[in-house]
């Protein structure tokens, strides 16, 4: 069955980085754009960036464009989110999904708070 | 970027009635909506897709419709299991944009 496990959350001070993966498994991750989306507590979805199957293109929303970068490693399976200057405003469960007509699978979130 | 407006913010509804949501698009997103159903702590999970086709396994008692800039979800009778947020989404233009979110609770 489809698969994607968020991991790398944690508590991180304003302007460090941290460093976000999903590990996709029960389908052929090569062929799907992926997506991260973030919830801040209490608040409504965002959606944060996009990758091609090939990784050859990325969007990514105003609010963490020149700051956050996502990448994929096709020969492990792998979706990233490299977070830098990090702000409070970022905190939030952060969800990788895979596209399928829409956001079809979504993974369980990893948590990450920006705090000094 | 599109702005996506749900209403209402709450819908009270008892067990067995029908639930209507609505989802406003700021421009016509074609038929490019998604509807998700996210209960606390757990992840979203989509339900409709292309403004009216059931994501897989999701059950008939869940339809949507609409295209442009209006669309709806129903829920023809609720069941226990149902209540929790609701979020439409468009999927026409970049950036992806999500509705605030419609909740649905008991009544």
């Amino acid at each position: 069955q489809v698969q994607v496990v968020e991991s790398g959350g944690g508590v991180v001070q304003p302007g460090r980085s941290l460093r976000l993966s999903c590990a996709a498994s029960g389908f052929t991750f090569s062929s799907y754009a992926m997506h991260w989306v973030r919830q801040a507590p209490g608040k409504g979805l965002k959606w944060v960036a996009v990758i091609s199957y090939d990784g050859s293109d990325k969007y990514y929303a105003d609010s963490v464009k020149g700051r956050f970068t996502i990448s994929r490693d096709n020969s492990k399976n792998t979706l990233s989110l490299q977070m830098d200057s990090l702000r409070p405003e970022d905190t939030a469960v952060y969800y990788c999904a895979r596209e399928s007509e829409a956001l079809q699978d979504w993974g369980q979130g990893t948590l990450v708070t920006v705090s000094s | 970027e599109i702005v996506m407006t749900q209403s209402p913010a709450t819908l009270s509804v008892s067990p067995g009635e029908r639930a209507t949501l609505s989802c406003r698009a700021g421009q016509s997103v074609s038929s490019k909506l998604a509807w998700y159903q996210q209960k606390p702590g757990q992840a979203p999970r989509l339900l409709i897709y292309a403004a009216s086709t059931r994501a897989t396994a999701i059950p008939a008692r869940f339809s949507g419709s609409g295209s442009g800039t209006e669309f709806t979800l129903t829920i023809s009778s609720l069941q226990s299991e149902d209540f929790a947020v609701y979020y439409c989404q468009q999927y026409n233009n970049w950036p992806w944009t999500f509705g605030q979110g419609t909740k649905v609770e008991i009544k």
